[in-house]
Formats: C-alpha cells, sequence, structure tokens
C-alpha cells in the first residue's frame, strides 16, 4: 500500500498570499496523482489530476507540480473561497490519500 | 455529465451490516470503475476498495478485507458497498466515486462523485 503523507496539516495564510501544499508519496506513482478541494458538509471536488492538470472549473491561480514521490499543490491570490480542505490522492496503484492540510485564513 | 445518486442516511447497531447503493444515471456504466469513499467525522477521506463493472472483480484496501463487499448490478446501473460488524468507528459518510480505465489503471479520477451517505453505528 502506497502511504501520501501531506504538509503541512494546517497552514494560515493572509487572503491576496500564495500558498504551497505539500504530498509525499512512500513509492513512485509516476504522475498519478490527483488534489481535492473539500468544503464543509461538500463532497470532495477534483481540482488537479496527472499531477498538473486543473480539472474543468478552476482557475489558472491553482497549479500542479511534481512526479515520482514529490507533490505540490500551489495557490496564488487566496480569495475567501479557496479556504478549505486539500487532499492529495495517488491513483497509480489501489488508490490511497494523504490526510489533508487544512488552508485557513491568517 | 454523469449523475452518482447514493441512498439515504442508515442507524444501524453494532455487529450488524449496511448497504450503501449508488446509481448511475447514463449508458455507459460498466466501463468505469466505482469506488468507494469513507469520511469519519472530522478525519479525511479513506479508500475502501472499488469495481469495474466489465471485469466484475473488486479490488479492496487491506484494511477492509474480510468485511466489506462491492458489487455492480449492470442492469440497473448500480453499484453496492456493504459492510459487516458494524462498530461505532464505523460512523462515516460513505462516498461512491467514478473513474475511468486508460492502459495503467482503471481508477483515473474524473470528478464524480455521489452525494455521500451517512452511515451512523450507534447502540
Amino acid at each position: 500500500e502506497i502511504v501520501m503523507t501531506q504538509s503541512p496539516a494546517t497552514l494560515s495564510v493572509s487572503p491576496g498570499d500564495r500558498a504551497t501544499l505539500s504530498c509525499r508519496a512512500s513509492q513512485s506513482v509516476r504522475s498519478n496523482l490527483a488534489w481535492y478541494q473539500q468544503k464543509p458538509g461538500q463532497a470532495p471536488r477534483l481540482l488537479i489530476y496527472d499531477a498538473s492538470t486543473r480539472a474543468a472549473g478552476f482557475p489558472a491561480k491553482f497549479s500542479g507540480r511534481g512526479s515520482g514521490t514529490e507533490f505540490t499543490l500551489t495557490i496564488s491570490s487566496l480569495q475567501s473561497e479557496d479556504f478549505a480542505v486539500y487532499y492529495c490522492q495517488q491513483y497509480n496503484d489501489w488508490p490511497s490519500f494523504g490526510q489533508g492540510t487544512k488552508l485557513e485564513i491568517k | 455529465q454523469v449523475q452518482l445518486v447514493q441512498s439515504g442516511a442508515e442507524v444501524k447497531k453494532p455487529g450488524s451490516s449496511v448497504k450503501v447503493s449508488c446509481k448511475a444515471s447514463g449508458s455507459t456504466f460498466s466501463t468505469y470503475s466505482f469506488s468507494w469513499v469513507r469520511q469519519a467525522p472530522g478525519q479525511g477521506l479513506e479508500w475502501m476498495g472499488g469495481i469495474i463493472p466489465m471485469f466484475g472483480t473488486p479490488n479492496y484496501a487491506q484494511k477492509f478485507q474480510g468485511r466489506v463487499t462491492i458489487t455492480a448490478d449492470e442492469s440497473t446501473s448500480t453499484a453496492y458497498m456493504e459492510l459487516s460488524s458494524l462498530r461505532s468507528e464505523d460512523t462515516a459518510v460513505y462516498y461512491c466515486a467514478r473513474g475511468s480505465c486508460s492502459s495503467t489503471t482503471c481508477y483515473n479520477p474524473i470528478g464524480n462523485w455521489g452525494q455521500g451517505s451517512l452511515v451512523t453505528v450507534s447502540s
């Protein structure tokens, strides 16, 4: 089983600033990595797939990078609607999720 | 866009079983995968297992092996997840999620999730 580790657990950022979230895999997942955004009371929403491809409905301020075992999600010009919990998920093997990063307003 | 509509909330006693359904609209049911993901209150997402209807054989996360059964009924375009020997720690929202197949995996995410089904385990 591939273990996904996200850091930090909580990230406090001011509106207008940029946030960088990290995700590490216990073994290579190539580029088979997705990011999800989840807001309270809602199902997760696919944000990035194949490590760097934005899903429909998300603007270019969201960007994903990485391959192998190290991945980052960068969100620029943070707005109130961007504050949420973000999960990474690998699907190179049987899928598994990271524990999530809560992006909160500073 | 295919919609996934899940069954409603359930309250179960410890030791019992629960079966959650996920009905897909649209015609292309068999060639996609259907995963089950759960989220305990205030916790993260946990992949339980999945199935590709055209192949029929389910795949389970090691943690749930022996306690979860995932099936799919092509005639009704419905996927099912049954969890047995329920305990309080199984209280969670259970989601189904559809995935696509490529040359290497059938669990490519495509952003298609059900609304979630709350299962509460309480005596």
